[in-house]
């Protein structure tokens, strides 16, 4: 199965506050799991990205949780900013990101004052 | 440095029409990979050309067609045009396959009447 699920659809979170955007995949040959944040009117971009050989990443408000053995992964927004505002895919690849993306179907994000 | 070039931005077309989509990678990116974006499909992978070479195919029709140049420029094709087949176009560019992370386009808005 090559599916990535992704949950919530759509999520509202204050200023400050932590918006958490979470993945299940199925497909354990997967290896390399990105997050890209998109902007109405532009391509997706890389937020942040991890390997299985890490439980966690962090790049500055950008946190990715990793669990191998339930096949989940997660993306922590820390003080959410009104910038922040946007929909946010995971993906999945195979061979160290050396096979073709498998995206999650998105999460649209709004940061409320 | 430039980023990944799509043209055109926007494409309107009618069913029965074939539509040629242009990319321009980052200068040095030898990988293109294109996608399909809808709202009820999300991110679909269509195919990936390096050097030339289709290295991967996703699951669509054999109406949905590329090919890449030796300046690592890329052309999709669609041809028979179906009301479905309106979506964003993205394109994305890497160094090599096995170089992570995909840098994407905008993208083409085609919308078939």
């Amino acid at each position: 199965q090559q599916q990535v699920k992704q949950s919530p659809q759509s999520l509202i979170v204050q200023k400050g506050g932590i918006s958490i955007i979470n993945c299940a995949y199925e497909n354990t040959a997967f290896d390399y799991f990105p997050w890209y944040q998109q902007f109405p009117g532009k391509g997706p971009a890389l937020l942040i990205a991890i390997r299985p050989d890490v439980s966690e990443k962090k790049e500055g408000r950008f946190t990715i949780s990793f669990n191998k053995s339930a096949k989940q992964f997660s993306l922590h927004i820390m003080d959410s900013q009104p910038g922040d505002s946007a929909t946010y895919f995971c993906a999945a690849s195979k061979d160290f990101g050396n096979e073709k993306l498998t995206f999650g179907t998105g999460t649209r994000l709004t940061i409320i004052p | 440095k430039a980023g990944v070039t799509q043209t055109p931005r926007y494409l309107i077309k009618t069913r029965g029409q074939q539509v040629t989509l242009s990319c321009s990678p980052i200068s040095g990116h030898r990988s293109v990979s294109w996608y399909q974006q809808t709202p009820g499909q999300g991110l679909q992978f269509l195919f990936e050309y390096f050097s030339e070479t289709q290295r991967n195919k996703g699951n669509f029709p054999g109406r949905f067609s590329g090919r890449q140049f030796s300046n690592s420029r890329s052309e999709m094709n669609v041809s028979t045009l179906e009301l479905g087949d309106s979506a964003l176009y993205l394109c994305a560019s890497s160094f090599d396959p096995s170089n992570q992370p995909q840098h994407f386009g905008d993208g083409t808005r085609l919308s078939i009447l």
